[in-house]
């Protein structure tokens, strides 16, 4: 099983700045990565999908990078409603598997 | 516009079982793939497992091979997920998710609670 490890676990970032949030793989998933928010008390939300590609609705300052082991998500110009919880998950192999997450809150 | 309603919340004693159901509107269900992902409180998001009733294919995560059994109802657009043998590490949110192999559209969340 691929393990997927996110750091860092908290991020304190102000209203406004870039946020960055990384994602390991154990092993080479490709490009075949998502990326999640979910907000509290909420079912999670699709940001990104192949590692790069907005999902439906997701505004232009979120972006993700990355291919093989090493992912980025980047929150170009952090809103108030950004602060919640990110995942990664990886699809290359079943059974796919989650991050741990990372808390994105306000500094 | 696809969603999934799913049923209410429970509260289950120790080695109990539970069925959570999750009802899909909007296109087509028997095509597409319902995945199940378990969150325990104050904690990430855990797959386990999925069935595309079209293909009559279900997987399973190991960790609960054996507890777990995915099924779907094309007649009533309905997916199921069965967890026996129930101790309290199973108290989560269960979240009935559509999509292959990214999860697009979610259920609102099924709360059990384990618990004598």
């Amino acid at each position: 099983e691929i393990v997927m490890t996110q750091s860092p676990a908290t991020l304190s970032v102000s209203p406004g700045e870039r946020a960055t949030l990384s994602c390991r793989a154990s092993q080479s998933v490709s490009s075949n990565l998502v990326w999640y928010q979910q907000k509290l008390g909420q079912a999670p939300r699709l940001l990104i999908s192949g590692a790069s590609t907005r999902a439906t609705g997701i505004p232009a300052r979120f972006s993700g990078s990355g291919s093989g082991t090493e992912f980025t998500l980047t929150i170009s110009s952090l809103q108030s409603e950004d602060f919640a919880v990110y995942y990664c998950q990886q699809y290359n192999t079943w059974p796919y598997s989650f991050g741990q997450g990372t808390k994105l809150e306000i500094k | 516009q696809v969603q999934l309603v799913q049923s209410g919340a429970e509260v289950k004693k120790p080695g109990s079982s539970v069925k959570v159901s999750c009802k899909s509107s909007g296109d087509t269900f028997r095509s597409s793939t319902i995945n199940w992902v378990r969150q325990a409180p104050g904690q990430g998001l855990e797959w386990m497992g999925r069935i595309t009733p079209i293909l009559g294919i279900e997987n399973y995560v190991q960790k609960f091979q054996g507890r777990v059994t995915i099924t779907a109802d094309t007649a009533t657009s309905t997916a199921y997920m069965e967890l026996t043998s129930l101790r309290s590490e199973d108290t989560g949110v269960y979240y009935c998710a559509r999509g292959q192999p990214w999860l697009v559209y979610w259920g609102q969340g099924t709360l059990v609670t384990v618990s004598s």
